[in-house]
């Protein structure tokens, strides 16, 4: 596996399941990032990880639990969701710099949520 | 709060020409700025990264350019072709209190007509 991996790609779920997506890197890199994709809105941030630690959350519901056990690898759990969070979540990492830190994307999750 | 505008919203010319993508944002204090392509269902493709200090990048048949006073970046693409077809996204990474996420636009739209 080469760059950014997301796992799954398809997800439907009910209001009522729980369900986690997964990212992992292959770069070697610091920062780990979600993103949510809706139709007609930009590319909004959610997350961000330096480290394993979490240095922003953009005013995300609860019902969005991101997780990141190590620099590899990053988790978002889904709880109680809403039809509105239907999207495109997509996950990117970077190697933390001041100036540079280019972002690399994987190829998202699309989640339906009935 | 940082606002990225790209126009047109969408763009269909005949193969061959030359074309010019355009992005402003509101506030010049960015570290840099990442111009990205999106295929349909697909994740970014990260094409050119300027940093506040430079002018302008270039990777084969693109170039950006970057005025962060104004706050305008162009992407210029040479020659197009069919397989230029996708969403072109501007993304700038803000200098203010450490944050590392990015800023999206809404995305060019573009068709390359054979």
């Amino acid at each position: 596996e080469t760059g950014v991996t997301q796992t799954p790609r398809h997800l439907v779920m009910g209001m009522t399941n729980k369900k986690s997506l997964k990212c992992e890197q292959h770069l070697g890199h610091n920062a780990m990032y979600w993103y949510k994709q809706s139709a007609k809105k930009p590319l909004e941030l959610m997350f961000v990880y330096n480290f394993k630690e979490q240095t922003e959350n953009n005013s995300v519901p609860s019902r969005f639990s991101p997780e990141c056990p190590n620099s590899s690898h990053l988790f978002l759990h889904l709880h109680t969701l809403q039809p509105e969070d239907s999207a495109l979540y997509l996950c990117a990492s970077s190697q933390r710099q001041i100036r540079v830190n280019e972002q690399f994307f994987g190829p998202g999750t699309r989640l339906t949520v009935l | 709060k940082q606002e990225v505008t790209q126009i047109p919203a969408a763009l269909s010319v005949p193969e061959g020409e030359n074309l010019v993508l355009n992005c402003s944002f509101t506030d010049s204090a960015i570290y840099n700025l990442q111009w990205f392509r999106q295929d349909p269902g697909k994740g970014l493709t990260s094409l050119l990264l300027i940093q506040s200090s430079q002018r302008e990048q270039t990777s084969g048949r693109l170039n950006a350019s970057l005025d962060k006073s104004s706050g305008r970046s162009t992407l210029y693409i040479a020659a197009s072709q069919p397989g230029d077809s996708a969403t072109y996204l501007c993304a700038v990474r803000n200098s203010g209190g450490g944050a590392d996420g990015l800023t999206f636009g809404k995305g060019t739209h573009l068709i390359i007509q054979p």
